[in-house]
């Protein structure tokens, strides 16, 4: 099973700032296979990112994927109040099980 | 429009069995994997498992293997997740989703609450 672990836990940052969350996995994920989805309270989790840079229906420029291997970036360029959410990273390669990162959390500075 | 559906919020106690569902809809059930995923309270995303409805093909996490079944009627377009017995460590938000290029639609959750 392929180990996603995320950072940092918490980003403390001020509208507008840019956003840095990094995923990093155990082993070799295909960049084809790599997801990064947004999450607020008492919401479900929401598609942002798959095949590690591409972004899925709706989703603003503002958010953009990167990486390849066993590293990948999800930046956010200028965060909009509703930006502030738990991001998570998840690997969906053809060998199952599929996985995820245990989260970053984005905070209002 | 893609929509998956998922029953109501459950209270149940220990020992208790529960199968929750999961009903999918504008688009082809059969065509498409069908994940669950558990929430337990404050915590983060954790994958269970998956199955395609085509042909029943199901996968588990290591951690949810014998834990839950995984089950899918193609005539109703639904999925399923059950337990035979529920333990405290079972209260949790499940959802639903579909996978395509990552999980692009998803339930909107069914709250299991396992209390005494």
């Amino acid at each position: 099973e392929i180990v996603l672990t995320q950072s940092p836990g918490t980003l403390s940052l001020s509208p507008g700032e840019r956003a840095t969350l990094s995923c990093r996995a155990s082993q070799s994920v295909s960049s084809s296979y790599l997801a990064w989805y947004q999450q607020k309270p008492g919401q479900a989790p929401r598609l942002l990112i798959y095949g590690a840079s591409s972004r899925a229906t709706g989703i603003p420029d503002r958010f953009s994927g990167s990486g390849s291997g066993t590293d990948f970036t999800l930046t956010i360029s200028r965060l909009e109040p509703e930006d502030f959410a738990v991001y998570y990273c998840q690997q969906y390669g053809s060998s199952r099980p599929l996985t995820f990162g245990g989260g970053t959390k984005v905070e209002i500075k | 429009e893609v929509q998956l559906v998922q029953s109501g919020a459950e209270v149940k106690k220990p020992g208790e069995s529960l199968k929750i569902s999961c009903k999918g809809s504008g688009y082809s059930f059969t065509s498409y994997w069908i994940g669950w995923v558990r929430q337990m309270p404050g915590k983060g995303l954790e994958w269970m498992g998956i199955i395609y409805p085509g042909d029943s093909d199901t996968r588990y996490s290591p951690s949810f293997q014998g834990q839950v079944t995984i089950s899918a009627d193609k005539s109703i377009s639904t999925a399923y997740l059950q337990w035979s017995s529920l333990k405290a460590s079972d209260t949790a938000m499940y959802y639903c989703a579909r996978l395509d290029y990552g999980l692009d639609y998803w339930g909107q959750g069914t709250l299991v609450t396992v209390s005494s």
